[in-house]
This record gives structure tokens, sequence and C-alpha cells, in this order.
């Protein structure tokens, strides 16, 4: 079985532009969580998707914003890009909400100049 | 809320040491706990978790930890170190019902041969 997929792999934009992200879960997965990897802030949480409804989210501004589709699939989107967006960004799916496992995907890196 | 230190960002060991990687977490109700293990350019891989019942828990590649409620903690052990467990750990504490990790500041392990 295909592991969590994310594309691009590697993205470099300038401030003020715009960037999405996308991910594909694990066949059969029905929820999909979004987290930012930073070395001065760490792995934290942006938001989670099920059902193609978020679920939750983390303390992150709103030019972060995200989606899912009825094949689970889902996307980021960042807008307004700021140096400090600069990062590491991680999907994650599970089966379920409460699936106590979550599956990674490689990450996108992106670099903002 | 949730939350999970990680004591010593970087921990060195030689080849065929003890391994022993620190964590601490708080939470306001029964956490759901987790070890992850992240190796360069790549995503989060679970190495082991914590959810309920036996408190010492296996993972994969000979890691151990064990679920203290007393102490709040969940470190992480491997009997003998090798060349290949140099890599980033990062401890994560969640709750039931949600799928969002909040990590601690992750611990690069260093092998010595």
């Amino acid at each position: 079985k295909a592991g969590v997929t994310q594309t691009p792999r590697y993205l470099i934009k300038t401030r003020g532009q715009q960037v999405t992200l996308s991910c594909s879960p694990i066949s059969g997965h029905r929820s999909v969580s979004w987290y930012q990897q930073t070395p001065g802030q760490g792995l934290q949480f942006l938001f989670e998707y099920f059902s193609e409804t978020q679920r939750n989210k983390g303390n992150f501004p709103g030019r972060f914003s995200g989606r899912q589709f009825s094949n689970s699939r889902s996307e980021m989107n960042v807008s307004t890009l700021e140096l400090g967006d600069s990062a590491l960004y991680l999907c994650a799916s599970s089966l379920q909400v409460n699936s106590y496992e979550q599956f990674f995907g490689p990450g996108t890196r992106l670099t903002v100049l | 809320a949730q939350s999970v230190t990680q004591l010593g960002s970087h921990v060195s060991v030689s080849e065929g040491a003890l391994v022993l990687l620190r964590c601490n977490y708080s939470s306001s109700v029964p956490p759901y706990l987790f070890w992850y293990v992240q190796y360069p350019n790549q995503g989060l891989q679970l190495l082991l978790k914590y959810t309920t019942g036996a408190t010492l828990v296996k993972g994969i590649n000979g890691f151990e930890a064990e679920f203290k409620k007393s102490e709040t903690s969940f470190h992480l052990t491997k009997p003998s170190a090798h060349m290949s467990d140099a890599a980033e750990y990062f401890c994560a504490v969640s709750v039931a019902g949600a799928n969002n990790l909040f990590f601690g500041t992750g611990t690069r392990l260093t092998v010595i041969p």
C-alpha cells in the first residue's frame, strides 16, 4: 500500500506570494492533519480534516487555510507569504479521527525569499 | 492543555551502549503518548505508542518506552545503540478523540563508532 505522498517536495517563493501544497493520504484513510516544522518553533499542528470538514485548528493566522476533497486528498494554502513561513510542511493521515496512529509523508520544504 | 518536554536536545552514545531519551508530559486528561523518529530529509516514522493498558510498550527497531503516570514520564530506551539509530527523536502527546499531536522539541541522537 502506497504511503502518504506530498507534492511538491521543494518549493521556492517570494514574500507576498501565495502557495498551495498537496497531500494524498494512504488509501482508505479519511483523516488528514498538517504540521509545520521549523528550527525555531519545532513541530506545530496546523489543522486536521475529516470527511471534508475541519475538525481542529492550531494557533496559526488566517493566512493558513486548508481543505479536503471527497477522495480525502487535502490541500493547504498559505497566502501573503512571509519569510517566517519557510518551513517543512508535513502531512499525516490516519484511518479515523481516533486512530491513535498517524502516518507522515516526506514533507514539502518551502523556502520564502 | 497538553505539552511535552524533552530533556537534552543532543545525546551522544557509543555504539552498543544504552540509549535513553527523556520525555515528560503534561496533560489535564489521560494522555496518549508517542515516540517518532525523523531521518534527514524525511518525514516522521512512528516508533511506538501508549494509549491504554500495559505501561511498558515495545516498538520497532528494538526500542521501548515505559509510561509512568506518577512521574508524568515516557522515556525511550534501547539496550544497545546501532549506527543506524542516529536520527532525531520526537516525543508527542495527544488525547482521546483528537488527532492533533503536541510535540516536544526533539532530541538528536548521535552514535559514536
